[in-house]
């Protein structure tokens, strides 16, 4: 059973324009939530992360928005950029060592 | 530079030949540990290590064992490969327990075990 899951396999946005990758969880023991990219031949490199006491932590081009009630985290990224075409992978902790990832979005950013 | 190193990069082996995948951190990290990946799954862990001889299970260990007897080390051992091995690996590496600290990854392991 996925604990962490991301419905979309591949979003299309155009160059400028707002990226909006969702993620969701089932385990409410989860309290810390972090994305990372992946580019292909390359290992995924850590984006952005958001603790469960918070519901909004931003870095630059890039926002993480966590409802806790809804168990939804989101990854926005304004605006996009070509460079940004990329596998995101949504992680979520919690009491255990042990991240659980869900299966990824391919984003593709037309120019 | 601070970086995770895996080799092989690629490697194709037959069925029950041992095979070793070696991973080596040049961060001090404390925390190393061991993912697969494959097609329509997210990374999944197969073991970790918390500090030097400390291992653990992670949610897909079996057929795999680790050792860390350096703290720069984590070497991935398949004793008897299958195919149902056939997989992307990476290794990774964070200062601490991954709650609070990003991981950093390795470059990826492609094994196909025939």
């Amino acid at each position: 059973d996925q604990q962490v899951k991301q419905n979309s396999p591949s979003l299309s946005v155009q160059e400028g324009r707002i990226s909006i990758l969702n993620c969701d969880y089932t385990n409410s023991m989860f309290d810390y939530f972090l994305w990372y990219k992946k580019y292909p031949a390359e290992g995924p490199t850590f984006l952005i992360s958001i603790s469960s006491i918070k519901d909004k932590n931003e870095d630059g081009r890039f926002t993480v928005f966590l409802n806790k009630s809804a168990k939804h985290l989101s990854l926005h990224i304004v605006p996009s950029q070509p460079g940004d075409s990329a596998v995101y992978f949504c992680a979520a902790i919690g009491g255990s060592y042990i991240p659980t990832f869900g299966r990824g979005t391919s984003l593709i950013v037309h120019p | 530079e601070a970086q995770v190193t895996q080799n092989p990069r690629y490697l194709i082996t037959v069925t029950g030949k041992k095979l070793t995948v070696t991973c080596s951190q040049n961060m001090n990290h404390e925390y190393m540990s061991w993912y697969r990946q494959d097609p329509g799954l997210g990374l999944r862990q197969i073991y970790y290590s918390m500090n030097v001889e400390v291992t653990d299970k992670g949610d897909v260990p079996e057929g795999y064992k680790v050792s860390r007897k350096e703290k720069r080390n984590f070497p991935l051992i398949l004793e008897s490969p299958s195919p149902n091995q056939t997989s992307l690996y990476f290794c990774a590496s964070s200062e601490d327990q991954p709650s609070y600290n990003e991981q950093f990854f390795g470059p990826g392991t492609r094994l196909t075990v025939l």
